[in-house]
């Protein structure tokens, strides 16, 4: 079936970096947008960046500029999205999405737990 | 950036209810909108897209409506696993921002 699997929780130290997969089956990888929406603890969904899976073009939330990037592994069907400098206030769930057309993301994964704290 | 504004944040109903969640933009969408629920511990579900077509395999208590910068995601009959988070989400232009959500919680 069509899904998208992530990789698992993180905790991490500030300063630091993560890096977080989004492996997609069941579908044509390159067809559709892949995008990345955080939510902090008791907060709403915050949209982070998205991948053109096809080309490789990215573009990015300008809050996250400089410090987020977003990749992919077109023969794994893998995308990824890295956070350099993390902040206690980057402690959230981080998830990727498809995006179908005009229509929304119609595919979410399930979520990954990053924990920043010293 | 285009805003959307869901109000209110907390909306409490009874099993059985009509519930009415309206959405704003801050300028005209067309019909470029959708719907999610989310619960607890789990990834959002898209259940309205275009405004007002049904996701499918979503039940059809769950209806939409609008256009421009108003719009409205109608539950009919509200069931006990319809209390959740709602977000609208515009998809009119990049970058395809969300409400901040609304809450609907038993009464």
């Amino acid at each position: 079936q069509v899904q998208l699997v992530q990789s698992g929780a993180e905790v991490k130290k500030p300063g630091a970096s993560v890096k977080v997969s989004c492996k997609a089956s069941g579908y044509t990888f390159n067809d559709h947008y892949m995008y990345w929406v955080r939510q902090a603890p008791g907060q709403g969904l915050e949209w982070m960046g998205r991948l053109n899976p096809n080309s490789g073009v990215t573009n990015y939330a300008q809050k996250f500029q400089g410090r987020v990037t977003l990749t992919r592994d077109t023969s794994i069907r893998t995308a990824y999205i890295e956070l350099n400098n993390l902040r206690s206030d980057d402690t959230a769930v981080y998830y990727c999405a498809r995006l179908r057309g005009a229509d929304g993301f119609d595919i979410w994964g399930q979520g990954t737990l990053v924990s920043v704290s010293s | 950036d285009i805003q959307l504004t869901q109000s209110p944040s907390f909306l409490s109903a009874s099993v059985g209810d009509t519930v009415t969640i309206p959405c704003r933009a801050s300028q005209g969408i067309s019909s470029y909108l959708a719907w999610y629920q989310q619960k607890p511990g789990k990834a959002p579900k898209l259940l309205i897209y275009a405004a007002s077509t049904l996701q499918s395999g979503v039940p059809s208590r769950f209806s939409g409506s609008g256009s421009g910068t108003e719009f409205t995601l109608t539950i009919s009959s509200l069931q006990p696993e319809d209390f959740a988070t709602y977000y609208c989400q515009q998809l009119n232009s990049f970058p395809q921002t969300f409400g901040q959500g609304t809450k609907v919680e038993i009464k």
